[in-house]
């Protein structure tokens, strides 16, 4: 089974962009194929912000954007806003195997 | 509206058992696989089990296997969880979320304490 990767924290102010990573370590060297990201607040349950590594549900800003090189995928925040601080996890997903989340990044927004 | 809600958690000693249920309303319940997530206490998230639309297949993390039994009832527009031989480990928040590869309903949990 594989495991996902991301930074515990990540910082930034108001206006700025920052990009959270998750990279996936397994022996499958052809990476995995449906990322989702989601978000976070305390207390709140979790929000899909990007599915299938760069679609943005209806309603969710276009300041948030994924990509993806190689075995890491990649969330980026443009034109950071108070409201943006919150958890950050990302999530892998292949046909007949278990979900997996990333352990989660701490957003901060100074 | 589109709507999940949990139900079913409370305090249960260690080797207990409960059931979580959860409620689904605004869409066709039967069309979509539906998933178990939880969340223990200051953590991250951990995938618990998915069903497929008709019940026939199941997926679960190991860490619950042979103990926690995800199942659905169409008819009902419900998903069940049953905690069997529940650890302290197992305490967590519970969520319920419509889909597979991505999840883009999630209900707002039902807690679950496992404790002497």
């Amino acid at each position: 089974q594989s495991a996902l990767t991301q930074p515990a924290s990540v910082s930034g102010s108001p206006g700025q962009s920052i990009t959270i990573s998750c990279t996936e370590t397994s022996s499958d060297v052809g990476g995995y194929n449906y990322v989702s990201w989601y978000q976070q607040h305390p207390g709140k349950a979790p929000k899909v912000i990007i599915y299938d590594v760069r679609n943005r549900p209806s309603g969710v800003s276009n300041r948030f954007s994924g990509s993806k090189s190689g075995n890491t995928a990649s969330l980026t925040i443009s034109g950071l806003q108070v409201e943006d601080e919150a958890d950050y996890y990302c999530s892998s997903f292949r046909s007949s195997s278990p979900v997996v989340f990333g352990g989660g990044t701490k957003l901060t927004v100074l | 509206e589109v709507q999940l809600v949990e139900s079913g958690g409370g305090l249960v000693q260690p080797g207990g058992s409960l059931r979580l249920s959860c409620a689904a309303s605004g869409f066709t319940f039967s069309s979509p696989w539906m998933t178990w997530v939880r969340q223990t206490p200051g953590k991250g998230l951990e995938w618990v089990a998915n069903i497929n639309p008709d019940g026939s297949e199941k997926l679960s993390v190991d860490s619950v296997r042979g103990r926690f039994t995800i199942s659905r009832d169409n008819a009902k527009n419900s998903l069940y969880l049953q905690l069997n031989s529940l650890r302290v480990e197992d305490t967590a928040v519970y969520y319920c979320a419509r889909g597979l590869g991505y999840m883009d309903v999630w209900g707002k949990g039902t807690t679950v304490t496992v404790s002497s």
